[in-house]
């Protein structure tokens, strides 16, 4: 099982430019997330799923969108990308509800807007 | 509103000893507690989860404790090792309608040979 992946690893955008963040998990969870960690701060959720067609805000959903159109992917989208949105960004999945159980992130996305 | 803090930004151990890293709540206490653990340009990686309702949970050389009148959570690592040296993140979740975690800045260990 290769877990949870993302794309790109790295990523430089301009102001204004947009991009799409891919997650993918082969682990058949119900559950996935977005999170962003800022130097010296902890993990911010910025939307989660419960399954295929049904996804949430978290924390700081503001500049970010979502979809979930199968069990696999959880793709994040970025619009008019901003200077603020700098940070790395973390996918997870887990099989039950996240604050009862195991969260596997993957690798992580570093952006860097300019 | 709910806190979660962790005491220290960094913390230095000597090979072989036992590091402890502290994270503290206010307010209410959390229904779940979980630790990570991440690496530089890595992901987090569950380490151990423990309820409101335990006090210990071990596994192999990692223990976490839950004190809720101290309303603290302590993370033991005993006879430390340099492949230990990573940071250390604690999660809280509160138990109804929630599907959130919220993360501690966490704490910096490095283990001195």
């Amino acid at each position: 099982n290769a877990g949870v992946t993302q794309t790109p690893k790295f990523r430089i955008l301009k102001i204004g430019q947009s991009m799409t963040l891919q997650c993918t998990q082969d682990m058949n969870h119900n559950y996935m997330y977005w999170y962003r960690q800022d130097p010296g701060m902890g993990l911010k959720l910025i939307y989660y799923s419960v399954g295929a067609g049904i996804t949430d805000k978290g924390e700081v959903p503001n500049g970010y969108n979502v979809s979930r159109s199968t069990t696999e992917d959880f793709p994040l989208r970025l619009e008019l990308a901003a200077p603020s949105q700098t940070s790395v960004y973390f996918c997870a999945s887990s099989y039950s509800l996240g604050r009862a159980d195991t969260q596997y992130f993957g690798p992580g996305t570093r952006l860097t807007v300019l | 509103s709910q806190k979660i803090e962790q005491n220290s930004e960094a913390l230095n151990i000597q090979e072989g000893k036992t590091a402890t890293l502290t994270c503290n709540y206010t307010n209410y206490s959390p229904a779940y507690l979980q630790w990570y653990r991440q690496d530089p340009g890595r992901g987090p990686v569950f380490l151990l989860l423990i309820r409101e309702n335990e006090k210990e949970k071990r596994k192999e050389r990692l223990k976490v404790t839950f004190d809720t009148t101290l309303k603290q959570s302590l993370f033991h690592i005993t006879a430390s090792q340099p492949a230990d040296s990573a940071t250390y993140l604690c999660a809280w979740a509160s138990g109804a309608g929630s599907y959130q975690l919220t993360f501690g800045k966490g704490t910096k260990l490095s283990v001195i040979p």
